[in-house]
């Protein structure tokens, strides 16, 4: 079945561009997501991109697309310990609403 | 416009109970989704229902039900509990038509735990 990995930790000073990184396996994707979550709360969506899309940028966030690898990565860009959170990746599989999250990269942001 | 509504935030049950979870969705969204999270399982789906129909459905065993109300509202209903299923249960809310049919809006969940 489909399948979405990343990796589960980062750790970058305030300041520096974090960059959390995702592999897909769903060659059919139409949209990917990045949903962030913050602790004891649910999953807001940061942002997402069309599969036609190499590149999106929304203010501090960049999402690079490479759709012959399957790889996504998110650019945070002058990251603050506000941004510290866990951050999943995620891929529509199979019908509407049904999102296949990766295990979640944990943003550990430190002065 | 209020967000996903979801009750009760916290609750503990004793394994073979039942439980029933709800969900108010963004008013003018008829679409709700279910998913389970878990340290081990990380976030997986459960179902999803629109216009009071079951449009799509996870690996959950069959003791994982849900329903949808006229309203929108939705509740998803777990029997025979196990301590497996001790969890943070997420409802999401989509308008439910469209293309871009990955983007949801969250509640902050239920928590579940079972002993």
């Amino acid at each position: 079945g489909e399948d979405v990995e990343q990796s589960l930790f980062l750790s970058v000073r305030e300041g520096d561009s974090s960059v959390i990184n995702c592999t897909y396996t769903d060659s059919s994707s139409t949209y990917l997501y990045w949903y962030k979550q913050e602790p004891g709360a649910g999953l807001q969506l940061l942002t997402y991109i069309f599969s036609n899309m190499d590149m999106k940028q929304d203010q501090r966030l960049t999402v690079l697309l490479n759709k012959k690898d399957k790889h996504l990565s998110l650019r945070i860009a002058d990251t603050q310990t506000g941004d510290s959170a866990i951050y999943f990746c995620a891929d529509v599989s199979g019908g509407y609403n049904k999102l296949i999250f990766g295990a979640g990269t944990r943003l550990a942001v430190h002065p | 416009k209020a967000g996903v509504t979801q009750t009760p935030r916290y609750l503990i049950k004793t394994r073979g109970q039942q439980v029933t979870l709800s969900c108010s969705p963004i008013s003018g969204h008829r679409s709700v989704s279910w998913y389970q999270q878990t340290p081990g399982q990380g976030l997986q789906f459960l179902f999803e229902y629109f216009s009071e129909t079951q449009r799509n459905k996870g690996n959950f065993p069959g003791r994982f039900s849900g329903r949808q109300f006229s309203n929108s509202r939705s509740e998803m209903n777990v029997s025979t509990l196990e301590l497996g299923d001790s969890a943070l249960y997420l409802c999401a809310s989509s308008p439910g038509m469209g293309g871009n049919t990955g983007e949801l809006f969250f509640g902050e969940g239920s928590r579940l735990t079972v002993l």
